[in-house]
């Protein structure tokens, strides 16, 4: 069974990184994209970081550019998202998603891990 | 960005109703859309995908369709798992954009 298991989440100052992981398991990961997604308390879905199945492209939305980076290692079968310079609207459940090798829909994901940024 | 809307927000509904979520775009986006149900404690789970494709093992009580700006989620016969929230998601162009969501409860 696909298995995607976030985790690193926790409560950070304003102004400070926290680094997330997600360990892949049940799949071929070197042949998936992957993506990381967010959703702030009582809030929809925002898509926050894509990388290739290489780690060679990246596509990061407006509002994390500068700031967020993703990375994956595919020796340990694991993606990352690097925050920095945090702020109170980052605050949110992150989720780790696969996205399909035939578009860009996200076919699995993972449950999610809690950031809290505040003072 | 492409922006997506949904309507209803939210609606209350009974075992065996038939309900529809609508989801419209920004710009025209052929059949790039998905569909997702989201519980609360998990991650959201995909229904269907390039509009009205129904992913494997998902029950065929849910279906999508329509192509361009307009497009909908139906489920024939709701039932009582099928309590949550809906959200659509184009896949035409980054950033990839969510709609707002549809909050599917009892009656």
């Amino acid at each position: 069974d696909v298995q995607l298991v976030e985790s690193g989440g926790g409560l950070v100052k304003p102004g400070g990184s926290l680094r997330l992981s997600c360990a892949a398991s049940g799949f071929s990961f070197t042949t998936y994209s992957m993506n990381w997604v967010r959703q702030a308390p009582g809030k929809g879905l925002e898509w926050v970081s894509y990388v290739s199945t290489t780690g060679e492209y990246i596509i990061d939305a407006d509002s994390v550019k500068g700031r967020f980076t993703i990375s994956r290692d595919n020796a340990k079968n694991s993606l990352y998202l690097q925050m920095n310079s945090l702020r109170a609207d980052d605050t949110a459940v992150y989720y780790c998603a696969r996205e399909s090798r035939m578009g860009g829909w996200f076919d699995s994901w993972g449950q999610g891990t809690l950031v809290t940024v505040s003072s | 960005a492409i922006q997506l809307t949904q309507s209803p927000s939210s609606l209350s509904a009974s075992v065996g109703d038939r309900v529809t979520i609508s989801c419209r775009a920004s710009q025209g986006i052929s059949s790039a859309v998905a569909w997702y149900q989201h519980r609360p404690g998990t991650g959201p789970k995909l229904l269907t995908y390039d509009a009205s494709i129904l992913e494997s093992g998902v029950p065929s009580r849910f279906s999508g369709s329509g192509s361009g700006t307009d497009f909908a989620l139906t489920i024939s016969s709701l039932q009582p798992e099928d309590f949550a929230t809906y959200y659509c998601q184009q896949f035409n162009s980054y950033p990839f954009t969510f709609g707002p969501g549809t909050k599917v409860d009892i009656k």
